[in-house]
């Protein structure tokens, strides 16, 4: 089984409507991360998490907000989806990197959002 | 300007031949520097990280100049199934745990 796992993997949407992305992971880490992918630009940080009920804002939280409710869910939502928020979502998990190391991020299988 | 920039190619080589992508940081700060390898619509995974002293990993080989802010990997005997994305990506000036990718490097290796 995957260690990070993304639902659901696909979703089509209405401009306006609510969208809850689910992440869950079985790796343990106390870190979880919520991305964007949009062809040419990279990949972009949304939210972040360091552990139950941390919650930071990323480089692009606007229209976004997230739920860090157990240590191995990580959920994201779009109160009012926008077409410019179509684009492909991972989820990512690390555990705490030493002091001036940082540790590998495992992304899940990734959500394509479509939004009319 | 991006914070990562790369090449997005296509780089489209034969098989066995080497090949090689750059990459440049604007952030001098920048401490951790990595390649993440990405198939297509499926999710990055970290290739190698990326040290001052220059790594190496089988055919792969990642160097770091940071007085330059330039990266560089490098694919020796390039085999079909190293077609892919490949995603340079530093941290953060001001943290260890943000991650600023750059939008990836093509690779195409044909038979």
């Amino acid at each position: 089984d995957a260690d990070v796992t993304q639902t659901p993997r696909n979703r089509i949407t209405k401009t306006g409507k609510r969208i809850m992305l689910e992440c869950s992971q079985t790796k343990g880490h106390d870190r979880m991360y919520w991305y964007r992918q949009d062809p040419g630009l990279g990949l972009r940080l949304i939210y972040y998490s360091f552990d139950v009920k941390d919650i930071n804002k990323g480089e692009i939280s606007d229209g976004y907000s997230v739920s860090r409710q157990a240590q191995a869910k990580f959920s994201l939502s779009l109160e009012s989806a926008i077409p410019n928020q179509t684009a492909l979502y991972f989820c990512a998990t690390s555990l705490e990197g030493n002091s001036g190391y940082t540790d590998t991020q495992y992304f899940g299988p990734g959500t394509r959002l479509t939004v009319l | 300007r991006k914070e990562v920039e790369q090449d997005p190619g296509p780089f489209n080589v034969p098989e066995g031949a080497t090949v090689a992508f750059n990459c440049t940081y604007s952030n001098s700060a920048s401490q951790s520097f990595f390649w993440y390898r990405q198939d297509c619509r499926k999710e990055p995974k970290l290739l190698m990280s990326v040290y001052s002293s220059g790594n190496e990993d089988g055919r792969f080989t990642a160097q770091l100049n940071r007085a330059s802010q330039y990266i560089s990997l490098l694919i020796r005997d390039s085999k079909l199934s190293d077609s892919a994305t490949y995603l340079c990506v530093v941290t953060s000036g001001d943290s260890s745990y943000k991650l600023i990718f750059g939008s990836g490097t093509r690779l195409l290796v044909r038979p």
